[in-house]
């Protein structure tokens, strides 16, 4: 089975402008969620999806949203880009969420100058 | 919400000697402990989790240990080889993972 799969792998933005992530979920999962990695404040959870619904939400302001299509991919969106969301962005999919086994894609590099 | 301690933040041990990396949680309502595994340039991976109906599981020379009374968990690694360097998350989960701030092991030669 093909693991977790995100694109594009890097990025650089400019401040102010806005990205779109992609994420790819292992066949047969529905839950998708996202994490933010930087070396300051480590993993944080973003949000999660499931069945193309906004399941759960972390601390993040609205900049950050998300969506959930049909066949269970995933994309998040950042829009007025700043210096501070520079980081690694992953998803991880699992079968339905809720304590279950999470399985991490390798990333997305977003670098904002 | 939760909240998940880790330590040590760095870790070097000799090839073969153990490793072991804690961790505390705070909310009573996690039943969930993961273990990740992440190398350079990769996502984080999964390597041993364990629920909150047992107390110890153990895959080969890694092993786990949850104390629900005190809400802490363990990561005893046996028998460490160069590979096994890399940085090690744990998490706590209800509905959410919520991750701990990671320990970078060295394993010298």
């Amino acid at each position: 089975k093909a693991g977790v799969t995100q694109t594009p792998r890097y990025l650089i933005k400019t401040r102010g402008q806005q990205v779109t992530l992609s994420c790819s979920p292992i066949s047969g999962h529905r839950s998708v969620s996202w994490y933010q990695q930087t070396p300051g404040q480590g993993l944080q959870f973003l949000f999660e999806y499931f069945s193309e619904t906004q399941r759960n939400k972390g601390n993040f302001p609205g900049r950050f949203s998300g969506r959930q299509f049909s066949n269970s991919r995933s994309e998040m969106n950042v829009s007025t880009l700043e210096l501070g969301d520079s980081a690694l962005y992953l998803c991880a999919s699992s079968l339905s969420g809720h304590g279950e086994t999470q399985y991490f894609g390798p990333g997305t590099r977003l670098l904002v100058l | 919400g939760e909240n998940v301690e880790q330590h040590p933040s760095t870790l070097s041990v000799q090839e073969g000697d153990s490793a072991v990396i804690k961790c505390t949680y705070s909310d009573s309502a996690s039943n969930y402990f993961p273990w990740y595994k992440q190398e350079l340039g990769k996502g984080p991976q999964l390597i041993i989790d364990i629920r909150s109906n047992v107390g110890e599981k153990k895959d080969q020379r890694i092993a786990v240990t949850l104390n629900k009374t005190a809400k802490h968990f363990s990561l005893h690694i046996t028998e460490t080889q160069p590979e096994d360097s890399a940085v090690y998350f744990c998490a706590a989960s209800m509905d959410k993972l919520t991750f701990g701030t990671g320990t970078q092991l060295k394993v010298e030669l």
